[in-house]
Order: structure tokens, then C-alpha cells, then sequence
């Protein structure tokens, strides 16, 4: 099945600076990437996507890349601000019907004012 | 909150006990996921759900049963063979047109 790797489990940056997350996948066949966050005792929450035949999405500060050839994607959040402290995971979606989630095991990020 | 609900919010077991862990979604989803999430860890996939009276195993469905009744339930069921069911639960519902999931608050279960 499909592995998902991600790094760093911990990030400290200082507010203002940026933040870059980067997931590893193993399923040639995975087609959509989402990034989750989770506060402190909430539940997860998505705050962006990519899919296969899209190499680069943004959103505000928040932007993901993805190499399909390399089979990485990353997260990269610019001019971060103390609440964007919280765990953030990345996922790929892959099996019939793509219907299997496989998530990394969360980035542990802490914005410094 | 997205329409989809977990119950209770916190759960102690004695060991040796089965419990049932609650999930709601008005959403009109067709599948419904259960995750583990232990600390440290990313969300561990136990028992999925495509439509009504249909699902299939996890990554770590041992000691675990689901069952799909009704359209919006999908509760899981902690049996004492789950030797380390201490953990968070969460639930999740996915629109059969939509790739992404929603997440109901969790379950945070723990065995006395």
C-alpha cells in the first residue's frame, strides 16, 4: 500500500519567516494531496489541496508543490504568524475508487513572536 | 462545525470492556472513514465505508467493528481485543464527488 513519509516532525520559526513541510509518497497511482491542520484538541482540518496534473497551487500564504516524478510535495507557508502554531499533516489519496487516505505522521510547527 | 458529529467527547473503559464510539453526519456522504491518532503520530485508517451496509478493513482493523446501517451512522466499536485502545478517534465523511474529508471532533477514549 502506500507510504507517506514527512519531515521535519518539529519546526520553529520565527514570526514572519517561512515554513516548509515536505511529504514523500511511495503510490505512483496517488492523485490528490491535501494538507491538513490541527489545533490543540480539534479536529483536522483542510487549508489546501493539489492534484496529480497540478504542479503548484497557492492560496494567500500558503502554497503546495508537487513533483510527481520525484513523488514529493510540500507545504510552504510565507510570513507565518503565532496562529499558524499547530500540527499540520499531509495525506495522499490513492486505492479503488481513491478512496484510502494515507496521511504522514504531522509536522509539529511553532511560530516565535 | 461541518455537520458531522462525535460522541462521547471523552470515554473511559475498564479493560476487558467493549465500547461503542458515535458518529453522526448530516451531510448526505456517502463514505465514512474511522482514524486512530495517537500522540506523535499521523491518523492510522481502522474501518472504511463506501455506502449503506458495505465496509472494509483498515491499516489496523484488528480489535475493531464497524457497522453501516443508516447513511449517516458509522459507529465503531472498541472490543477488548484491541490491546492499546488508548487513543483519539475521529471520523470522517467524504462527498462521493469531492476528494475531501471532514472531520467530526474525535473521541478521546482511554482504559483505566
Amino acid at each position: 500500500g502506500e507510504n507517506v513519509e514527512q519531515h521535519p516532525s518539529t519546526l520553529s520559526v520565527q514570526e514572519g519567516d517561512s515554513a516548509v513541510i515536505k511529504c514523500t509518497y511511495s503510490d505512483s497511482a496517488s492523485n490528490y494531496f491535501p494538507w491538513y491542520k490541527q489545533e490543540l484538541g480539534k479536529r483536522p482540518q483542510l487549508i489546501i489541496d493539489i492534484r496529480s496534473n497540478v504542479g503548484e497551487k497557492k492560496d494567500q500564504r500558503i502554497a503546495v508543490t508537487l513533483n510527481k516524478t520525484a513523488k514529493h510535495f510540500s507545504l510552504h507557508i510565507t510570513e507565518t504568524q503565532p496562529e499558524d502554531s499547530a500540527v499540520y499533516f499531509c495525506a495522499a489519496i490513492t486505492g479503488y475508487n481513491f478512496n484510502k487516505f494515507y496521511f504522514g505522521s504531522g509536522t509539529k510547527l511553532n511560530v516565535k513572536p | 462545525d461541518g455537520g458531522i458529529t462525535q460522541s462521547p467527547k471523552y470515554l473511559f473503559r475498564k479493560e476487558g470492556q467493549n465500547v461503542t464510539l458515535s458518529c453522526e453526519q448530516n451531510l448526505n456522504h456517502d463514505a465514512m472513514y474511522w482514524y486512530r491518532q495517537d500522540p506523535g503520530q499521523g491518523l492510522r485508517l481502522i474501518y472504511y465505508s463506501q455506502i449503506v451496509n458495505d465496509f472494509q478493513k483498515g491499516d489496523i482493523a484488528e480489535g475493531y467493528s464497524v457497522s453501516r446501517e443508516k447513511k449517516e451512522s458509522f459507529p465503531l466499536t472498541v472490543t477488548s481485543a484491541q490491546k492499546n485502545p488508548t487513543a483519539f478517534y475521529l471520523c470522517a465523511s467524504r462527498a462521493p464527488t469531492d476528494n475531501e474529508q471532514f472531520f467530526g471532533p474525535g473521541t478521546r477514549l482511554t482504559v483505566l
